[in-house]
């Protein structure tokens, strides 16, 4: 599978703890991006890199969130002292560098459930 | 500020209805446009896009889409839904170069 993958696919931590997820994007793809999902709502925009520079982050991604792209490649989401409110599903997408506005193509996400 | 709504967060519908799911969005300058579908545990897909040109764009399945600008709307439409359609559908913009913006979604669900 070429795709866009993600690890783990479902996360349960104790609230405090700390918790990492990664993206293995398509590997031609120069962009990618998190989103952050819960129930009833559309993905909501984290964060995205072009190559290994973090380009834009959204207000959502409070200083316990940290995200990497080292060398251009895989990407991590890292979230310290997890909430309740943190519980979604999160979500990695990739696309290519190109014209603005090239659709992005989706994982199928890391659920994160924080109890 | 720039945002993209949905009207209907559920829609049901018997099979061969005609769809057509409302995506609006608030934003004077260029937009790029997009459907989405998530079918039941799977990923988000792409279903059609509209970059530039003829404002109706055909994507997959029979799905179609008509951008019209003054109405700043880019709705979703099929003549004759399946069962198989039944999934969740985001309407999305992207405003500036790179991310995407999403509505909240429309559930449909088609009966046999």
């Amino acid at each position: 599978d070429t795709g866009v993958s993600q690890d783990p696919r479902h996360k349960i931590t104790k609230r405090g703890q700390n918790v990492t997820f990664r993206c293995d994007p398509i590997s031609e793809h120069n962009r990618l991006y998190w989103y952050r999902q819960t129930l009833g709502q559309g993905p909501e925009f984290l964060t995205y890199f072009q190559n290994e520079a973090q380009l834009e982050k959204s207000r959502l991604l409070s200083d316990r969130f940290s995200a990497e792209r080292p060398k251009g490649s895989f990407s991590t989401l890292e979230i310290q002292r997890t909430e309740q409110g943190d519980s979604a599903m999160y979500l990695c997408a990739s696309s290519p560098q190109g014209a603005s506005g090239t659709e992005a193509f989706f994982g199928q996400g890391t659920r994160l459930t924080v109890v | 500020a720039q945002s993209v709504s949905q009207h209907n967060h559920h829609v049901i519908l018997s099979e061969a209805a005609s769809l057509e799911l409302g995506c609006n969005y608030s934003y004077g300058g260029t937009v790029n446009l997009f459907w989405y579908v998530q079918y039941p545990g799977q990923h988000l897909q792409l279903l059609l896009k509209y970059f530039s040109g003829d404002p109706l764009v055909k994507g997959i399945k029979g799905f179609e889409a008509e951008f019209i600008k003054s109405k700043f709307s880019f709705n979703l439409r099929k003549p004759s839904v399946q069962w198989s359609d039944t999934a969740e559908y985001f309407c999305a913009v992207i405003f500036n170069a790179g991310k995407s913006t999403f509505g909240d979604g429309t559930t449909l669900t088609v009966k046999p």
